[in-house]
C-alpha cells in the first residue's frame, strides 16, 4: 500500500513569508505526527492529530500550527518565515495514536529553505 | 524532561568491521525504537524493544533493550556500505502518543 506522501518535496521562501505543508498518511492510518529536523536540533516533535484534534503539541512559538482533515489527511503552516525556520518537515502517521506499540510511519519530508 | 543521547555522533569504519550505537537516558521509556534514515529520505523504523533486556535480531543487526528501559544499543557485525546512514534511537514515554523523543542520531559510513 501507498506509504505517507508529502508535497511539496522542497520549496524556498523568504523571511517573512508563510508556507503550508501537506501530508496524507497510510490509508486508514488515523494519527498524524508532525517533527522538524534540522542538523543542529535533530529531531523535534510539533504537533499530534488524531481524528481531527489536536493532542499532543511541542515547544515551538505559536507561528507553527496544523490541522487534520475529516479524511485523516493534514496540513501544517508556518507564518511569518525566519531563516530558523529552514529544515526538513517530516510527517509520521499511525493507526492510532503511537501505533499498537509505537511505530510511526515517516514520510520523505518537505525541505523548507527560508532566504 | 525525557533525553536520550546517543553515542557516538559519527563512525567512519571499512567494510567487514562491527560496530555498537548506544542510546542512553535517565528516564524510563515504554519502547524504544531504532531507526534509519538516509539522505533526503525519512526515517524508516528497523525495530521496536518493548521489554527490558529484550534483544532482537535482524540479519546483521542486534537490538538490546536495557533491563531497566533506560538504554538501548545496535551491535552491526560485518558492516557493509550499505549500512551507511543516519541511525537514530526514539523512545515514547508513556501511554499512546505519536510523539517520540529522538536521539541527535549516529551518522554511520562504512568504506568499501
Amino acid at each position: 500500500k501507498a506509504g505517507v506522501t508529502q508535497t511539496p518535496r522542497y520549496l524556498i521562501k523568504t523571511r517573512g513569508q508563510q508556507v503550508t505543508l501537506s501530508c496524507s498518511p497510510i490509508s486508514g492510518h488515523r494519527s498524524v505526527s508532525w517533527y522538524q529536523q534540522t542538523p543542529g536540533q535533530g529531531l523535534q516533535f510539533l504537533f499530534e492529530y488524531f481524528s481531527e484534534t489536536q493532542r499532543n503539541k511541542g515547544n515551538f512559538p505559536g507561528r507553527f500550527s496544523g490541522r487534520q482533515f475529516s479524511n485523516s489527511r493534514s496540513e501544517m503552516n508556518v507564518s511569518t518565515l525566519e531563516l530558523g525556520d529552514s529544515a526538513l518537515y517530516l510527517c509520521a502517521s499511525s493507526w492510532i495514536p503511537g501505533g499498537s506499540t509505537g511505530e510511526l510511519f515517516f514520510g520523505e519530508g518537505s525541505r523548507l529553505t527560508v532566504l | 524532561t525525557q533525553l536520550l543521547e546517543q553515542s557516538p555522533q559519527f563512525l567512519s569504519i571499512q567494510e567487514g568491521e562491527n560496530l555498537t550505537v548506544y542510546c542512553n537516558s535517565s528516564s524510563v521509556f515504554s519502547s524504544l525504537q531504532w531507526y534509519r534514515q538516509e539522505p533526503g529520505e525519512g526515517p524508516v523504523l528497523l525495530v521496536t524493544v518493548v521489554t527490558g533486556g529484550e534483544v532482537k535480531k535482524l540479519k546483521r543487526l542486534t537490538f538490546q533493550f536495557g533491563d531497566a528501559r533506560k538504554d538501548s544499543s545496535l551491535h552491526i557485525t560485518a558492516a557493509q556500505p550499505g549500512d551507511t546512514g543516519l541511525y537514530l534511537c526514539a523512545g515514547h514515554g508513556s501511554g499512546n502518543t505519536g510523539k517520540l523523543i529522538f536521539g541527535q542520531g549516529t551518522t554511520l559510513q562504512v568504506k568499501p
